[in-house]
């Protein structure tokens, strides 16, 4: 069964200190890799889409990385407005499943 | 462009009571996925429906239903209500069932249950 692990569940962070969020995953047929940001009682805003190994994608003060196995999200010199939990999930053949999340905090 | 809209925003129903939630499709999207996200919980997969057709559903009793329409739009019927169907629930639509493209959430019907 296809199966979307992310860590940590939770991450407090200092404006302007870096860190990464990591998704771990196992699939069959791995269609895509897709991460969310979700603010608080809204729907899920979408970031990137990965398909395969070694792909990167960057978005502002966002990178999302691709292995085989797992995916990172980069923060770099985050700013309080990046709070938010952010979502990976995954599309193999059947549906797409959804890590728990991590919770992100940037302390001003 | 509008993207994915739902209705409605908020529901309050009664435990045994029947609810309705709405959802219409970005343009060109044929495509459309449920989920529900319990308070403080993640998105559970509830129902795929793709060209009309129900294409996979999660782990969840029957009484949750649903169809979509030619227009491609879509709805979600939660039967014989319980306390714990209280939820955010989320629509999203994309395009095509066999490749990775990227779904897009609409802002959620909140149902609660009292």
């Amino acid at each position: 069964e296809d199966q979307v692990t992310q860590s940590p569940e939770a991450l407090r962070l200092q404006e302007g200190e870096s860190s990464s969020l990591n998704c771990s995953y196992t699939v069959s047929g791995l269609r895509g890799l897709f991460w969310y940001r979700q603010d608080p009682g809204k729907g899920p805003e979408f970031l990137f889409t990965l398909y395969s190994a070694g792909e990167e994608k960057e978005k502002e003060r966002l990178k999302a990385t691709l292995t085989k196995k797992e995916s990172f999200l980069h923060i770099t010199a985050p700013k309080p407005e990046d709070s938010a939990t952010y979502l990976c999930a995954v599309k193999g053949a059947q549906k797409l499943v959804f890590g728990q999340g991590t919770r992100l905090t940037i302390n001003p | 462009e509008a993207g994915v809209t739902q209705s409605p925003t908020h529901l309050i129903k009664t435990r045994g009571q029947q609810a309705t939630l709405r959802c219409s499709p970005i343009s060109g999207h044929t495509s459309v996925y449920w989920y529900q996200q319990a308070l403080g919980l993640g998105l559970q997969f509830l129902l795929w429906y793709d060209e009309g057709e129900e294409r996979n559903r999660g782990n969840f009793p029957p009484r949750f239903s649903g169809r979509q329409f030619p227009n491609y739009s879509s709805e979600l019927n939660v039967n014989a209500l319980e306390l714990e169907d209280s939820a955010l629930y989320l629509c999203a639509s994309g395009t095509g069932d066999s490749s990775g493209n990227t779904i897009y959430f609409g802002e959620g019907s909140w149902l609660t249950v009292v």
